[in-house]
């Protein structure tokens, strides 16, 4: 049973635009949520993450924002640029000491310069 | 640098034969997951350890293994692959419930082949 969905498979974007990309959860009880980014023949890198108490977080270019109320967040990206094309994975810490992640199926991202 | 390293990057084994990946750690953290990942699937969660604590999830075939010698290495063991465990292997760490928020720092994956 999948807890965290990402139901965008990809997502197209001009350079310099806005890349919205979105992830959906099921269990009220996770309290972090993380986005990774992945390039080809690479492990996931950390790009970001919100604690469930906060609605948004900011780091540069990249800002993830968080609806409990919906179990929903997204990641924006402004602007977009060619070297962001990667897959991005959506994914969230359930509340146990052993910060178990559960993660999203990715949304390969396509920046076309 | 600090980095999760993970040996070897592809391996091909034969169906049947047993085979071991491995994943080293500098970063001393204390949690060291593993994860398989099929093409255009999530990662899915093996096992992971806490310190010397094995935790197994509840899907996970017996088929895999998993030993934690010391906190830098970590091995897989999977001891008759199929076809279908033909998949990337990922290694993380995590600095555990202190850590929560930072995520995991994965290794580059290892590819496996099963013939």
């Amino acid at each position: 049973d999948q807890q965290v969905k990402q139901n965008s498979p990809s997502l197209s974007v001009q350079e310099g635009r806005i890349s919205i990309l979105n992830c959906d959860y099921t269990n009220s009880m996770f309290d972090y949520f993380l986005w990774y980014k992945k390039y080809p023949a690479e492990g996931p890198t950390f790009l970001i993450s919100i604690s469930s108490i906060k609605d948004k977080n900011e780091d540069g270019r990249f800002t993830v924002f968080l609806n409990k109320s919906a179990k929903h967040l997204s990641l924006h990206i402004v602007p977009s640029q060619p070297g962001d094309s990667a897959v991005y994975f959506c994914a969230a810490s359930d509340p146990t000491g052993a910060n178990n992640l559960f993660f999203g199926t990715g949304t390969r991202l396509t920046v076309i310069p | 640098d600090a980095m999760v390293i993970q040996n070897p990057r592809y391996q091909v084994t034969q169906f049947g034969k047993p085979v071991t990946l491995s994943c080293s750690q500098t970063l001393n953290h204390n949690v060291m997951y593993w994860y398989q990942q099929k093409s255009s699937q999530a990662p899915k969660l093996l096992f992971h350890y806490y310190d010397k604590d094995f935790n197994n999830e509840a899907d996970t075939p017996d088929n895999f293994q998993s030993r934690r010698p010391n906190t830098s290495f970590c091995f897989l063991d999977i001891r008759s692959p199929g076809l279908g465990d033909a998949a990337m292997y990922l290694c993380a760490t995590s600095r555990g419930g202190t850590g929560k928020g930072y995520g995991y720092t994965f290794g580059s994956g290892t590819r496996l082949t099963v013939v």
